[in-house]
Order: structure tokens, then C-alpha cells, then sequence
């Protein structure tokens, strides 16, 4: 089944605690991208990135890093979590070639920053 | 700042009705435009894409898009409760943006 998988689907830490969300796309996309989701504020994207060892900043970069290390792969980095950092993130895939191929997004990871 | 706008809602329709959903972009090079469901809590899933002006229907569903005027809109004819969720209108340039989403409710 073509997919983005997501892990974990919620992670409750504590402020300072370096933490890792893990993406995973098994439909061969070039592009992949992180978005953070709160209420009132839409789809916000963090990072995104156009293919291997090729990242760009979105909207909303700071307090994150990102890794495109094999096309399958998209890892979110949180190197020193703050409370400001709770909220519900998506990861999503798409293929670069085609204008019309939509995005597809994982599950979701709701974190909570104490 | 690329753009994408849509009425945040709520909107209120009730059951059998026709909802229309609105969304304005403000890049000219916009390719395709897409509009995802998403219920609380849950991941955007796609309803449906459009690239060429005019009309695209599938099933209860009917996307609009008008170039010249940089517009796209989604109807849904003979609305049930189970479509009440938020529509997020996406568009794809050199990367994808995302309105904010507009709230559905359908009313028994």
C-alpha cells in the first residue's frame, strides 16, 4: 500500500530533550515536506525538501532541523524542544516530475512539550 | 509571499443542500490546485485536483477554476453531515501552499 508513515503518533517530552519524528514514504517522491498544524493558524510548513541531500527553510523553520539522507526518508530533528513546539505535525510526500500530483500526508504526530 | 486565501468560515449548510467553498491565489505561475477534507484531529486526505479552467466533477463533487481571475472553488451538491469537516484549498507552484481552511458544518 503506497504510504507516508509517520512515528510516533503522540510523544508527550519535557523542554530541552532532544527528540526525532520519523517519515517514511514508500512511493519513490522526490519531494517531501514537515508542517506543523494549530488552531486558528492552518498548515504551517517547517521544511521541505525537493530531493536527496536537498533541504529548504518554509515558513516556520526555527527550533527545527530536517535530514534527506535517502529519498525514502525525511526525519524532523527537535534538537531542544520548547512548549511553543506543541502542536500537530504532518509529514508529506509528492512527486517532483508530474504539476498535478498531489500531496500525501503521514498520520500525524501530536507532540506535547512540558 | 505566495498567497493563498480562503473564507475561514463557518459555514453552515443543511443536509441536502449545496456548500460552496471559495479560495484565491496570488501566483500567476500556480500549476495545480488541489482541495483536501480534514477532520479534527485527523490528516488531510485529497478530494480532489484541477489544472485546467473550467469545471471537473466526480460524484457529488464539482472544482471550479478560474485562471484570469485566480480562483478556485469546490462545491458539494446534496451535503450529508459526514461532509462536515474543514476544506483546505491547496495550490502548487514551485512548492505546495495552503489556505488556512474553511469550516463546514452540514445540519440534519
Amino acid at each position: 500500500e503506497a504510504q507516508v508513515t509517520q512515528n510516533p503518533r503522540y510523544l508527550i517530552t519535557v523542554t530541552g530533550k532532544k527528540l526525532t519524528v520519523t517519515c517514511s514514504q514508500n512511493m519513490n517522491h522526490e519531494y517531501m515536506s514537515w508542517y506543523r498544524q494549530d488552531p486558528g493558524l492552518g498548515l504551517r510548513q517547517i521544511y521541505y525538501s525537493m530531493n536527496v541531500e536537498v533541504t529548504d527553510k518554509g515558513d516556520v523553520p526555527e527550533g527545527y532541523k530536517v535530514s534527506r539522507k535517502e529519498k525514502r526518508n525525511f526525519p524532523l530533528i527537535l534538537e531542544s524542544p520548547s512548549p511553543n513546539q506543541t502542536s500537530l505535525y504532518f509529514c508529506a510526500s509528492s512527486s517532483a516530475g508530474t504539476a498535478n500530483s498531489p500531496l500525501h500526508f503521514g498520520n500525524g504526530t501530536r507532540l506535547t512539550v512540558t | 509571499q505566495k498567497e493563498v486565501e480562503q473564507n475561514s468560515g463557518p459555514l453552515s449548510v443543511p443536509e441536502g443542500a449545496i456548500a460552496s467553498l471559495n479560495c484565491t491565489y496570488s501566483d500567476r505561475g500556480s500549476q495545480s490546485f488541489f482541495w483536501y477534507r480534514q477532520y479534527s484531529g485527523k490528516s488531510p486526505e485529497l478530494i480532489m485536483f484541477i489544472y485546467s479552467n473550467g469545471d471537473k466533477e466526480d460524484g457529488r463533487f464539482t472544482a471550479q477554476l478560474n485562471k484570469a481571475s485566480q480562483y478556485v472553488s469546490l462545491l458539494i451538491r446534496d451535503s450529508q453531515p459526514s461532509d462536515s469537516a474543514t476544506y483546505l484549498c491547496a495550490v502548487r507552484g514551485d512548492q505546495f501552499y495552503f489556505g488556512t481552511g474553511t469550516s463546514l458544518t452540514v445540519i440534519p
